[in-house]
């Protein structure tokens, strides 16, 4: 089956630990994303990665980090520097200049 | 730059009535609009998206949604509310074809009462 997988789906933080959370999907798509959902925020884009060793910042990029060395994988780094990372992170894809984006199933982020 | 507003953060229809979440953009180019339902920590479906060709727009699940360029809406109607509708709806704009992100309201959390 084609689809975009997250992992964990659960992921517990001590303050002052760096943790990544891993994206890949096998839909060939070229473009991935990353969002951040709070509780009445809606989703706010974070990074974004039209092809492969490119990426640009998205609205809240400040304590995130990304790398897309593969066209299949969008891994995010949440930083020590990330104030307030407690949230539910999304994963998405689309293809090259197509506007549909499809989601992963989310990480949920616990800071302790 | 786009933007886009939900009104109403909570939606309580009764079972067979029917459904209306409003959403409102601003955008400074012609806008690509989308609907997407999210289900309990799970991630978004795309229910239906509006990229100028016809202005009314059918999506999953006898959703539709009407693009209406005077009054920068694009509002999500179903004419009959069913239990498995209640869930987390998000409208969201994009001025280029999805490319660089999308810019999401804060979302209508739609409860059906039975």
């Amino acid at each position: 089956d084609g689809g975009i997988t997250q992992s964990p789906k659960y992921l517990f933080r001590k303050e002052g630990q760096n943790v990544t959370l891993s994206c890949e999907q096998n839909l060939n798509h070229d473009a991935m994303y990353w969002y951040r959902q709070d509780p009445g925020q809606g989703l706010r884009l974070i990074y974004y990665s039209q092809i492969v060793n490119d990426f640009q910042k998205g609205d809240i990029a400040e304590g995130y980090s990304v790398s897309r060395e593969k066209k299949e994988s969008f891994p995010l780094t949440v930083t020590s520097a990330q104030k307030n990372p407690t949230a539910f992170y999304l994963c998405a894809s689309s293809m090259a200049g197509v506007d549909t984006q499809y989601f992963g199933p989310g990480t949920r982020l616990t800071v302790l | 730059a786009q933007s886009v507003t939900q009104l109403g953060s909570h939606v309580s229809v009764s079972e067979g009535a029917l459904v209306l979440l409003r959403c409102n953009y601003s955008s400074s180019v012609p806008p690509y609009l989308f609907w997407y339902v999210q289900y309990p920590n799970q991630g978004l479906q795309l229910l239906l998206k509006y990229t100028s060709a016809a202005t009314l727009v059918k999506g999953i699940n006898g959703f539709e949604a009407e693009f209406k360029k005077s009054e920068t809406s694009f509002h999500l109607t179903k004419p009959s509310a069913h239990m498995s509708d209640a869930a987390e709806y998000f409208c969201a704009v994009s001025a280029f074809r999805g490319a660089d992100g999308l810019t999401f309201g804060k979302g209508t959390h739609l409860i059906i009462q039975p």
